[in-house]
């Protein structure tokens, strides 16, 4: 069965304090996997699509890599604004469905 | 561009009551979606439509209709609400065309609906 699993589900940092959230991943096939962020009380937001193993995207302090099984979303010194919920999610491979993940919530100290 | 609406932002039925939420994207995509969002399940597809004029089940349909009225439009409606359908619904839209077509979703800023 195609699914996705996101780990932690909750991560607190410091401000300034780097880490990598996991999203790993069991599609045969995969050629699309993407990233979300969502605010409490917004709809998700798109941040990356990520289509083949050793591509890597950036966003300011957002980095997204993909290998054959799992995907990485690295937050470098992180700001407060930075706190969300953060979504990864594959296109079932013959289909227009999408398999998201439970997320990972994101907090940052001042 | 407004990209992805959706109406109401708040709704409080009462057990068998009867709704429509409706969305609605200016963005000229073919395929829009369904999802609602609980707790701890994350987003479960409700039901898609690829292209105007044709609809498909997702991961939890049981209890609920759709209507793609147009390539702009998708309606969801709930014939007899139930309290299990309390949550926070999402409409999203996609360019795809093609089953593969690996394209980014639009999501709509959702509607707290709360069944009694």
């Amino acid at each position: 069965e195609d699914q996705v699993t996101q780990s932690p589900e909750a991560l607190r940092l410091q401000e300034g304090e780097s880490s990598s959230l996991n999203c790993s991943y069991t599609v045969s096939g995969l050629r699309g996997l993407f990233w979300y962020r969502q605010d409490p009380g917004k709809g998700p937001e798109f941040l990356f699509t990520l289509y083949s193993a050793g591509e890597e995207k950036e966003k300011e302090r957002l980095k997204a890599t993909l290998t054959k099984k799992e995907s990485f979303l690295h937050i470098t010194a992180p700001k407060p604004e930075d706190s969300a919920t953060y979504l990864c999610a594959v296109q079932a491979p013959g289909t227009y469905k999408y398999i998201f993940g439970t997320g990972t919530r994101l907090k940052v100290l001042a | 561009n407004a990209g992805v609406t959706q109406t109401p932002k708040f709704q409080v039925l009462k057990t068998g009551q009867s709704m429509t939420l409706q969305c609605a994207q200016d963005m000229n995509h073919n395929s829009m979606y369904w999802y609602r969002q609980d707790p701890g399940m994350g987003l479960r597809l409700i039901y898609y439509s690829a292209s105007e004029g044709t609809t498909d089940k997702g991961e939890v349909p049981n209890g609920y209709n759709v209507s793609r009225l147009n390539k702009r439009e998708f309606s969801l409606r709930l014939e007899s609400a139930a309290p299990s359908q309390t949550s926070v619904y999402f409409c999203a839209s996609s360019e795809s065309i093609y089953r593969d077509s690996y394209n980014e979703q639009f999501f709509g800023p959702g509607t707290r609906l709360t069944v009694l």
